[in-house]
């Protein structure tokens, strides 16, 4: 079974500062990837994500994240806050295999709150 | 390019009613799942239809059921509602498995 697990429920920076949100997941083979960001009484924005290809990956508002097969690893990072990032954030794995208890199904971790203060 | 549409945005319930919530999925996405956001547990994974089937399913209650129609909207249904059933519920759309698409939620209240 996939697991997600993001370190650090809260981080907080001050604005201009360097962003580092923390995101390991458990998975048999390298599943996709992805990173998205919650806004109160909103649904989710897609970051970015990972598939296939470049491990590095770009996605909006400056955000971009690291796959790291050997530490099973996907951080996300920018380099520096503004205060519109003021959000929670959720990493989610999804399984390579298109099939049976994978269909539409993505895990996400518990989510990290980010707070940014000028 | 219209997004994933979730209507009611808010509802409020008495225990042992039943909800339903609708879900509009992108224009060509044929792919619907299901999702129940609460601060305990997190994003949990309901279900997922395409094509009007039902493909797979997380671990709920059997009071917890969708279906989909022929225009690839969906709706979920709650029965018998319990105080522990108020959570925000998104709904996300996708064509392909690399990308899912979420809608702005129905946040439910059961008093």
């Amino acid at each position: 079974a996939q697991s997600v697990t993001q370190l650090g429920s809260h981080v907080s920076v001050s604005e201009g500062a360097l962003v580092l949100l923390r995101c390991n997941y458990s998975s048999s083979v390298p599943p996709y990837l992805f990173w998205y960001v919650q806004y109160p009484n909103q649904g989710l924005q897609l970051l970015l994500k990972y598939t296939t290809g470049a491990t590095l990956v770009k996605g909006i508002n400056g955000f971009e994240a690291e796959f790291k097969k050997s530490e099973t690893s996907f951080h996300l990072t920018k380099p520096s806050a503004h205060m519109s990032d003021a959000a929670e954030y959720f990493c989610a794995v999804r399984s390579l295999y298109a099939g049976g208890t994978s269909y539409g199904k993505l895990t996400f971790g518990q989510g990290t709150i980010l707070t940014v203060h000028p | 390019k219209a997004g994933v549409t979730q209507t009611p945005r808010y509802l409020i319930k008495t225990r042992g009613q039943q909800v339903t919530l609708s879900c509009s999925p992108i224009s060509g996405h044929r792919s619907v799942s299901w999702y129940q956001q609460t601060p305990g547990q997190g994003l949990q994974f309901l279900f997922e239809y395409f094509s009007e089937t039902q493909r797979n399913k997380g671990n709920f209650p059997g009071r917890f059921s969708g279906r989909q129609f022929s225009n690839s909207r969906s709706e979920m249904n709650v029965s018998t509602l319990e105080l522990g059933d108020s959570a925000l519920y998104l709904c996300a759309s996708s064509r392909w498995v690399d990308g899912y698409t979420f809608g702005s939620g129905t946040r439910l209240t059961v008093v």
